[in-house]
């Protein structure tokens, strides 16, 4: 029983490329999201899904897109890398709404 | 909408001190679910207690207790005889149970709490 399983911990990317960061959970939660971490802002909400093919944005989904095509997988595209974006990104998930959530172990992301 | 507020920015102890951890709350929900999570040094966040809102008993764990008075919308998190591997930042977090905003984790900006031996 892995949790929930995030890919991968560290990446540099430069201004203007995409990229995909990864979230797999093998609990069968219903819910997922993605955060990022700043200093001194907490985490802050990018996008959620209460299940397989519902989506939602979050506090700060500009820049972002997901989707969740299976209940186990729940990816997180930057489309366009800004320095802004520069955080730490965590994915969560949980049984159901009044659940504790599991976090991955976050991933890093740099973009210069 | 939801909000969690931690008023205390940084906190610094010596070992075996006992601290509170403030968190203050604001939510139109009246089920609602509360959390504190600790992120230490190696960067996980580690789940700690959850709390629902109709259920105002105070909890302890050990060195840990939690007092979540409804009247103040504030859940708050003692630790007792303070010890170094306390040193984290911690999370306080909201979650509603209904409406448009169900699903969605609302964190606090965290407390860096420093536990000096």
């Amino acid at each position: 029983n892995a949790g929930v399983t995030q890919t991968p911990k560290f990446q540099v990317l430069k201004t203007g490329q995409s990229m995909t960061l990864q979230c797999a959970q093998d609990m069968n939660h219903e819910y997922m999201s993605w955060y990022r971490q700043d200093p001194g802002m907490g985490l802050r909400l990018i996008h959620y899904s209460v299940g397989a093919g519902i989506t939602d944005q979050g506090e700060v989904p500009n820049g972002y897109n997901v989707s969740r095509s299976t209940t186990e997988d729940f990816p997180l595209r930057l489309l366009s890398a800004a320095p802004s974006q520069t955080s730490v990104y965590f994915c969560a998930s949980s049984y159901r709404r009044g659940r504790e959530a599991f976090f991955g172990q976050g991933t890093r992301l740099t973009v210069v | 909408a939801q909000k969690v507020t931690q008023a205390q920015t940084e906190i610094s102890v010596v070992e075996k001190e006992d601290v509170t951890l403030d968190c203050v709350y604001e939510t139109r929900d009246t089920t609602y679910y509360l959390f504190w999570y600790k992120q230490p040094p190696s960067g996980e966040l580690v789940f700690l207690i959850r709390r629902n809102s109709f259920d105002e008993q105070n909890e302890i764990s050990g060195r840990y207790s939690w007092n979540f008075q409804k009247s103040t919308s504030s859940f708050n998190f003692t630790i007792t005889a303070s010890q170094v591997v306390d040193s984290a930042v911690y999370f306080c977090a909201l979650r509603d149970a209904g409406g448009t905003s169900y699903g969605k984790l609302t964190f606090g900006q965290g407390t860096i709490l420093t536990v000096h031996p």
